[in-house]
């Protein structure tokens, strides 16, 4: 696979539980970014990971979101106690952070749904 | 940090009419300016992108300008087809500690009617 897997796809969860999203970048970017989508509106910034430097995590809504990465793979968002606010589709991206071509490819995203 | 302003939220034109799309940001040191398209439930793709070193880029029915010292960037899609109907969102890279970060604006849908 050559693009941007996230899991799982969708997600149905009871309101207060935990929830973890998983995101596997493109083999060899070493940036990779979490964006929340919510029905119709525009991509917003949560977290951004760039190689080993520490992650710009500016665009979390609060402490109840977190994220991890390991190296330059796998990374995981985990929501804690989910409210029905956080019901949207969590989009993660990965690009090479070179000096300019920084094209962010996404994947297709983990519809979140708290009821 | 850098903040990407996108006009308009909404286009509507008619099937052959040009749609201009217009982005503003704050941070000098961008030097990456790309544009997105997403289609209904899918995710967003790349669709052109422009560097600082150039004023402008085309590519068939899309372009692209950008205007460094008024920090504004422009998609411009000549003959739109109801094909590209979808959202569009630009975006600009970041510099300091954040080098690289894209940065969206906040999308613009664009209704092209038969």
């Amino acid at each position: 696979g050559a693009g941007v897997s996230q899991s799982p796809s969708n997600k149905v969860t009871e309101k207060g539980k935990d929830v973890e999203l998983r995101c596997d970048p493109i083999s060899g970017h070493t940036a990779l970014y979490w964006y929340r989508q919510r029905l119709g509106q525009g991509l917003e910034f949560l977290i951004y990971f760039q190689g080993n430097s520490a992650p710009d995590k500016s665009g979390l809504p609060s402490d109840r979101f977190s994220a991890e990465r390991t190296g330059e793979s796998v990374s995981t968002l985990t929501i804690q106690r989910t409210q029905q606010e956080d019901s949207a589709v969590y989009l993660c991206a990965s690009s090479l952070r070179q000096t300019i071509d920084t094209e962010a490819f996404f994947g297709q995203g983990t519809r979140l749904t708290v009821v | 940090g850098e903040n990407v302003e996108q006009h308009p939220s909404t286009l509507s034109v008619q099937e052959g009419d040009s749609a201009v799309i217009k982005c503003t940001y704050s941070d000098s040191a961008s030097n990456y300016f790309p544009w997105y398209k997403q289609e209904l439930g899918k995710r967003p793709q790349l669709i052109i992108d422009i560097r600082s070193n150039v004023g402008g880029k085309k590519d068939q029915r899309i372009a692209v300008t950008l205007n460094k010292t008024a920090k504004h960037f422009s998609l411009h899609i000549t003959e739109t087809q109801p094909e590209d109907s979808a959202v569009y969102f630009c975006a600009a890279n970041a510099g300091g500690t954040s080098y690289g970060k894209l940065t969206f604006g906040q999308g613009t849908i664009l209704t092209v009617h038969p």
